[in-house]
């Protein structure tokens, strides 16, 4: 089966700095991968989509990469902020399984001032 | 701005009860999907559904049903409630039908507990 695993389960930075968390999953490779972020009490909200065949996604100051070869994907945070401190979430969407995302587990950023 | 509305934001039931927990989104949306989230498991999926009266079985369907008789509308029912079941609830949907593929939008959740 399908496996998800998401660097570690908390990460943190100081402000200004570049946050990279990771997402390795195993078996088949997913047609697309999306980012989601979640705050204490809420569902996730979507953030990133990037296809199989691009390498890199940006919007504002994240920056999704997808390599294949890897079986990975990075999400990066350039100049963080105390504000982007939540719990990141990736799930890879597989053809072989059927019409769902596949969620990890997630990354915890904190990032303090 | 889209919106998924799940019924109840807390919930407390006794076991053996019957929980009916409510979603309703208001994007025209295909696809709905009910997931329940715990601490160290993540998120997992239980049903989802990318049409009326269409349902698939997600990674832990036991003990759970659900019901889409409206396109807008995805219930989840615990036939009947067990502790093991105490945990968040998160209702999503998204476009896309059987083919989905689009982001999901969530609910804020029906944190749930069977005593």
């Amino acid at each position: 089966s399908q496996k998800i695993e998401q660097n570690s389960e908390a990460l943190n930075i100081q402000e200004g700095k570049t946050a990279t968390l990771t997402c390795n999953y195993t078996n088949y490779s997913p047609a697309y991968l999306q980012w989601y972020r979640q705050d204490p009490g809420r569902g996730p909200v979507f953030l990133l989509l990037i296809r199989e065949n691009e390498k890199e996604k940006r919007k504002e100051r994240l920056k999704v990469t997808f390599d294949t070869t890897l079986k990975q994907s990075l999400f990066h945070i350039t100049a963080s902020q105390p504000a982007d401190s939540a719990t990141y979430l990736c799930a890879p969407f597989f053809n072989q399984a059927g019409t769902a995302l596949i969620f990890g587990k997630g990354t915890t950023l904190s990032v303090s001032s | 701005d889209v919106k998924v509305t799940q019924s109840s934001r807390y919930l407390v039931k006794r076991t053996g009860e019957k929980v009916f927990l409510e979603c309703v989104q208001d994007m025209d949306h295909e696809n709905m999907f009910w997931y329940r989230q715990d601490p160290g498991l993540g998120l997992r999926l239980i049903y989802f559904s990318y049409d009326v009266k269409m349902k698939e079985k997600g990674d832990i369907p036991e003990g759970y049903s659900v019901s889409r008789e409206k396109k807008e509308r995805f219930s989840l029912i615990l036939e009947s409630a067990s502790t093991n079941q105490t945990s968040m609830y998160l209702c999503a949907s998204g476009s896309g039908g059987p083919e989905g593929n689009q982001p999901q939008h969530f609910g804020d959740g029906t944190r749930l507990s069977i005593l």
